[in-house]
C-alpha cells in the first residue's frame, strides 16, 4: 500500500494548461480503472473532480481533463484561473480492497 | 442537498479509544457504500477504512486493523468509526465520505472533517 506519487508542485499563468502527473504500478494505477482525482483548497474538505479515470462529477468544468497510461494518470487543467489554485491529489483502487492516494500536488497560478 | 457532518473529535491520551460519528442527509443512506479518510496535519490524505450500503463488507488500511472499526446503521443515516489502541501517528482530520454510487473507490461528498489529536 504504497502512496501513489505525485510532483509535490506545478504552476501556470492565467489561461495556459498544467498537467499533473500520479504514477503507480501495475498493482493500482496501471491494473484498474479507478483513479480518481480530488481538489482541495486550505482548510475545506476534497472535492472530486474526476473518477474513473476520465469521467467528470456534474459541475466540475470540462477545463479539467482526466487520463491514464500505463502506470500513471494525469490530470490536465486547461485555461487555468486563479479559482485552480489548490492541492490536488489522485488515488486509485490498488486491488484486495485497498485504495491508495498521491501525496499532492500543489498547484499555482502565477 | 447531501450534508455529512462528522463529530466525535478531540483530544485522547494515547492507548485511548473515540467513537466518530457521520451524520448524512439529503440522500438515501442505505443505498451507498461510505468511508472514511484522514489527513494528518500538513499532510495528504490518507484512506482509513470503506464499508458497503448494508454494513456487511468493511475493509480497512493495513495500520488500523484490528483497532479501527466501521460500522453504521441504516435506520440513523450515521456512519460510524470506532477507533482503539490510539497512537500519536493517529493524529488528523478524519473526514467521512459517500461513495459515488456504481463506482466503489471515488467519494463524490465529504464532511467537514473532525480533529482528532493523540497526545499525552
Amino acid at each position: 500500500q504504497s502512496a501513489l506519487t505525485q510532483p509535490p508542485s506545478a504552476s501556470g499563468s492565467p489561461g495556459q494548461s498544467v498537467t499533473i502527473s500520479c504514477t503507480g504500478t501495475s498493482s493500482d494505477v496501471g491494473g484498474y480503472n479507478y483513479v480518481s482525482w480530488y481538489q482541495q483548497r486550505p482548510g475545506k474538505a476534497p472535492k472530486l473532480m474526476i473518477y474513473e479515470v476520465t469521467k467528470r462529477p456534474s459541475g466540475v468544468p470540462d477545463r479539467f481533463f482526466g487520463s491514464k497510461s500505463g502506470n500513471t494518470a494525469s490530470l490536465t487543467v486547461s485555461g487555468l484561473q486563479a479559482e485552480d489554485e489548490a492541492d490536488y491529489y489522485c488515488s486509485s483502487y490498488a486491488g484486495s480492497n485497498n485504495l491508495v492516494f498521491g501525496g499532492g500536488t500543489k498547484l499555482t497560478v502565477l | 442537498e447531501v450534508q455529512l457532518l462528522e463529530s466525535g473529535g478531540g483530544l485522547v491520551q494515547p492507548g485511548g479509544s473515540l467513537r466518530l460519528s457521520c451524520a448524512a442527509s439529503g440522500f438515501t443512506f442505505s443505498r451507498y457504500a461510505m468511508t472514511w479518510v484522514r489527513q494528518a496535519p500538513g499532510k495528504g490524505l490518507e484512506w482509513v477504512s470503506s464499508i458497503s450500503d448494508n454494513g456487511r463488507r468493511t475493509y480497512y488500511v493495513d495500520s488500523v486493523k484490528g483497532r479501527f472499526t466501521i460500522s453504521r446503521d441504516n435506520s440513523k443515516n450515521t456512519l460510524y468509526l470506532q477507533m482503539n489502541s490510539l497512537r500519536a501517528e493517529d493524529t488528523a482530520v478524519f473526514f467521512c465520505a459517500k461513495i459515488v454510487g456504481g463506482s466503489a473507490w471515488a467519494s463524490d461528498y465529504w464532511g467537514q472533517g473532525t480533529l482528532v489529536t493523540v497526545s499525552s
